[in-house]
């Protein structure tokens, strides 16, 4: 069965603080794919990164950077010079390669950016 | 409109009421998905359609009963629910070429008393 964890339930820094979100996930799949999305407090779930089994190169996105580790089960996220909008819920998911629907969460880590 | 819309954005229900949520999506997509967001849980998949097709129930209770009259539009049709029901529910939808990316609409806070 697949399985995400986000051990870390919440996160507190200061503004220009880097800060790292953890993500471990199991899956016996061999191909598939994992996503981060933000919840900020309006709702929505927002994308932000899709990543294949294949592709282990690291991604970077203006402040936002990813780290995917296949050796460790491990796809995590790392936000540079934090700012107080990235506050909000940030949730890893994990879904088969050739069927979308079964996109599984994991817990979600709460982020807040202090000024 | 673009993206997901969902309505109600807030809804107070007893337990006794028959209400609805409605999702509607512009973006041209064929799967549309309906998750539960409760306190301290990870989301949980509820329904999914496909190309108004019922393709995914994953064991949920009778009480809420989804349609999808076309792809642009799914409802959830809420009755008699608990209050351990008070979550947040919400649409997604996935386009055929989006490799398993969903959409994610705003959400429609559920409190049930």
């Amino acid at each position: 069965a697949q399985k995400v964890t986000q051990a870390q339930t919440e996160i507190s820094v200061v503004e220009k603080e880097d800060v790292t979100l953890d993500c471990v996930y199991e899956t016996r799949d061999t191909t598939y794919y994992l996503f981060w999305y933000k919840q900020p407090p309006s709702g929505e779930l927002v994308f932000l990164i899709r990543r294949n089994s294949f592709d282990e190169q690291n991604e970077i996105s203006g402040r936002y950077s990813w780290n995917f580790q296949k050796s460790t089960s491990s796809f995590n996220f790392t936000i540079t010079a934090s700012q107080v909008v990235d506050s909000a819920v940030y949730f890893c998911a994990l879904s088969e390669a050739f069927d979308g629907n079964k996109l599984v969460f994991g817990a979600g880590t709460i982020l807040r950016v202090k000024s | 409109e673009t993206g997901v819309t969902q309505t109600p954005r807030h809804l107070v229900m007893g337990m006794t009421n028959k209400k609805s949520l409605k999702c509607e999506q512009h973006l041209g997509h064929n799967a549309m998905y309906w998750y539960k967001q409760s306190a301290k849980k990870p989301l949980e998949l509820m329904f999914v359609y496909n190309f108004k097709e019922q393709t995914e129930n994953n064991s949920v209770p009778s009480r809420f009963s989804p349609e999808c009259p076309n792809s642009s539009h799914l409802f959830l049709h809420l009755h008699t629910l608990q209050p351990e029901d008070s979550a947040l529910y919400l649409c997604a939808s996935r386009g055929g070429s989006g490799a398993n990316v969903l959409t994610f609409g705003a959400g429609s806070r559920l409190t049930v008393l």
